[in-house]
């Protein structure tokens, strides 16, 4: 069973450029979830989404950034205009339901973004 | 705001030492408590926690859970080089939100 994959592993974008990155859940689950991770910071939410619908996007910036989960293919986070700031590590997780706290989330390896 | 500190943020060991890692939480409506190893890439679950005074044991590492203190402790036994990585506590926002709110982490580096 392949977990979470997110590719690219690593991307660099010049400032101004897009940065899309690709997360596809574990087969059958219809639940992700991004953070993000600032170097010496602890994991960040980001947005919660199902199939086709953005359930809770209160952790995302309100400009550049946006994420869609189509119901075929993978769930994309696409950030606008990318800045230096935004250089971090950007984890995925995926589960089969809307977790009752009895399911742990699974984590994707990550896509480390760096801005130059 | 719901918070999670973890202490200490980093700690240096020699191989065979027991280490104690701690994580206190102010959230409402507590449900669970999380805990996580993160090495260079994906942080791999470690441990879900409801219930305090149970022990959750996995090999060297057991944890347990404190309701009335708000906190966990994570312990780690006759350490090895291996368990060298990033530990993140995490606990479940308030209100039925889906979201984790994580600690900054605790850097454990074991020294051969």
């Amino acid at each position: 069973n392949a977990g979470v994959m997110q590719n690219p592993r690593h991307l660099v974008r010049r400032r101004g450029q897009e940065a899309r990155l690709r997360c596809s859940p574990v087969k059958g689950h219809s639940h992700v979830y991004w953070y993000r991770q600032l170097p010496e910071e602890g994991l960040k939410f980001m947005v919660y989404l199902q199939k086709e619908n953005i359930i809770d996007e209160s952790g995302m910036p309100k400009e550049r950034f946006s994420a869609e989960f189509p119901k075929e293919g993978p769930s994309i986070l696409r950030i606008q205009q990318v800045v230096r700031g935004d250089s971090a590590a950007y984890f995925c997780a995926s589960s089969p339901r809307s977790r009752s706290y009895n399911s742990p989330l699974h984590f994707g390896n990550g896509t480390r973004l760096t801005v130059t | 705001e719901d918070k999670v500190v973890q202490s200490p943020l980093s700690l240096v060991v020699h191989e065979g030492d027991t280490v104690t890692l701690n994580c206190s939480y102010e959230v409402t409506n507590f449900r669970s408590l999380l805990w996580y190893k993160q090495e260079k890439k994906a942080p791999t679950f470690l441990f879900m926690l409801t219930s305090s005074g149970i022990e959750k044991k996995s090999g060297r590492l057991s944890s347990i859970l404190d309701k009335k203190e708000l906190f966990s402790i994570l312990n780690i036994t006759a350490t090895q080089t291996g368990d060298s990585a990033v530990y993140l506590c995490a606990v479940p926002a308030q209100g039925g939100s889906e979201k984790l709110v994580f600690g900054k982490g605790t850097k454990l580096t074991v020294n051969p």
